[in-house]
């Protein structure tokens, strides 16, 4: 089955831009969807179709992809952005979704 | 408003079956899949599977199969997870996700916990 790849956590200093990358084989050639879980809370999207935000989510988070790596940004980093991240595709081949293992991002 | 408003916590024992209940409200039902993921303790996200609304076709990750039922009931706009022959590592708070044309899960209830303990 597919396998998407986060790194643990990331820490960023507040005001300061944070990436998250998801990989995958060949993800760019997947539509990768990104989710925001805070403790103790649902997720919550906040990229769809690797760039797209939904409505009511900040600018200052976006999305890219490409070759074997999906990134989310997080510009101008505040302390209610520390939260789980999590990637998620479609996997057409199984008609299974795919949810990537997280990443802990951490404001300093 | 869109919600997803699931059943309260639940404990069981091994060996017994669990029903989470998932009801929307704001949208029309039967418009969308309703799938279910869910996470253990301190672990991520992990999906099971899902429903079309419409027609009541399920599909489920191989893991999961033979011991989730999912189904409907249209006339109350609630969808239901039905996990059965728990064992102690289907502890978890159990989700059910609304899913959109892009393949995104929009919308999410507040979560199930399930504990199973003896």
């Amino acid at each position: 089955s597919y396998v998407l790849t986060q790194p643990p956590s990331v820490s960023v200093a507040p005001g300061q831009t944070a990436r998250v990358t998801c990989g995958g084989n060949n993800i760019g050639s997947e539509s990768v969807n990104w989710y925001q879980q805070k403790p103790g809370q649902a997720p919550v999207l906040v990229v769809y179709d690797d760039t797209n935000r939904p409505s009511g989510i900040p600018e200052r988070f976006s999305g890219s992809n490409s070759g074997n790596t999906a990134t989310l940004t997080i510009s101008r980093v505040e302390a209610g952005d520390e939260a789980d991240y999590y990637c998620q595709v479609w996997d057409s081949s199984s008609d299974y979704y795919v949810f990537g293992t997280g990443t802990k991002v951490t404001v300093l | 408003q869109v919600h997803l408003v699931q059943s309260g916590a639940e404990v069981k024992t091994p060996g017994a079956s669990v029903k989470v209940a998932c009801k929307a409200s704001g949208y029309t039902f039967t418009g969308y899949y309703m799938h279910w993921v869910r996470q253990a303790p301190g672990l991520g996200l992990e999906w099971m599977g899902w429903m079309n609304v419409n027609s009541g076709g399920t599909k489920c990750e191989q893991k999961f199969q033979g011991r989730v039922t999912m189904t409907r009931d249209t006339s109350i706009s609630t969808s239901y997870m039905e996990l059965s022959r728990l064992r102690y590592d289907d502890t978890a708070v159990y989700y059910c996700a609304r899913l959109t044309g892009d393949r995104a899960f929009d919308i999410w209830g507040q979560g199930t916990m399930v504990s199973v303990s003896s």
